[in-house]
């Protein structure tokens, strides 16, 4: 199968400061990849969808200016999450699609945020 | 939008046993059903899918049931192995990529 690599895997932040996670297609060109955050014992919710070259397609009750996703190209996705809070502490699981007929998502391995 | 509702949240099985899981959707332009496996931590991890043309498919001791009319689909385990405790969630994706997941289940199979 694909390759989705998500970097980093781990990350502590201070209150008030902004963090960057990068999804990467390593293996084929993403046209559309999808982020999502999972609370602990909870499901993975979709909080948007971005196409490469255009402005990013956000969930409802998501703040986009808060989660800020850049899709400038075909392997690379990166959501930043600007003036991180505790509440915002979640694991982040970035997904891509070849869009290619095939529906099948590939899935990064995950960004664990904690924000102190 | 899409809902997707999972059951049971959690169930416990004897080894050797067999494990069914069940979900639902509401939106009948989704076509595309696959079901993940996820360990604390890591990520979901592709089990089996099923697409909408199809009404059932097997792999191993995995098997997916699709029923178009109702909108339900479930997972059925056979011989369940410790291995295989997880959580594992139904997902319904329209196209692209795009899911909508179930709240889970949690699966625990006793030795």
């Amino acid at each position: 199968g694909a390759v989705v690599s998500q970097h980093p895997s781990w990350v502590i932040c201070k209150s008030g400061t902004s963090v960057k996670i990068e999804c990467r297609s390593l293996d084929f060109q993403a046209t559309t990849m999808f982020w999502y955050r999972q609370f602990p014992k909870q499901s993975l919710m979709l909080m948007a969808t971005s196409n490469e070259g255009s402005k990013a397609t956000y969930e409802q009750g998501v703040e986009k200016d808060k989660f800020l996703i850049n899709h400038a190209s075909l392997t690379l996705s990166t959501l930043t999450v600007t003036s991180a809070h505790p509440e915002d502490s979640s694991f982040y699981i970035c997904s891509a699609s070849s869009d290619k007929g095939n529906t099948e998502a590939f899935f990064g391995q995950g960004t664990r945020l904690t924000v102190v | 939008g899409e809902n997707v509702e999972q059951h049971p949240s959690t169930l416990s099985v004897q080894e050797g046993d067999s494990a069914v899981i069940k979900c639902t959707y509401s939106d009948s332009a989704s076509n595309y059903f696959p079901w993940y496996k996820q360990e604390l931590g890591k990520r979901p991890q592709l089990i089996i899918d099923i697409r909408s043309n199809v009404g059932e498919k097997k792999d191993q001791r995995i098997a997916v049931t699709l029923n178009k009319t109702a909108k339900h689909f479930s997972l059925h385990i056979t011989e369940t192995q410790p291995e295989d405790s997880a959580v594992y969630f139904c997902a319904a994706s329209i196209g692209a990529g795009k899911s909508t997941f179930g709240d889970g289940t949690t699966l625990t199979v006793k030795p």
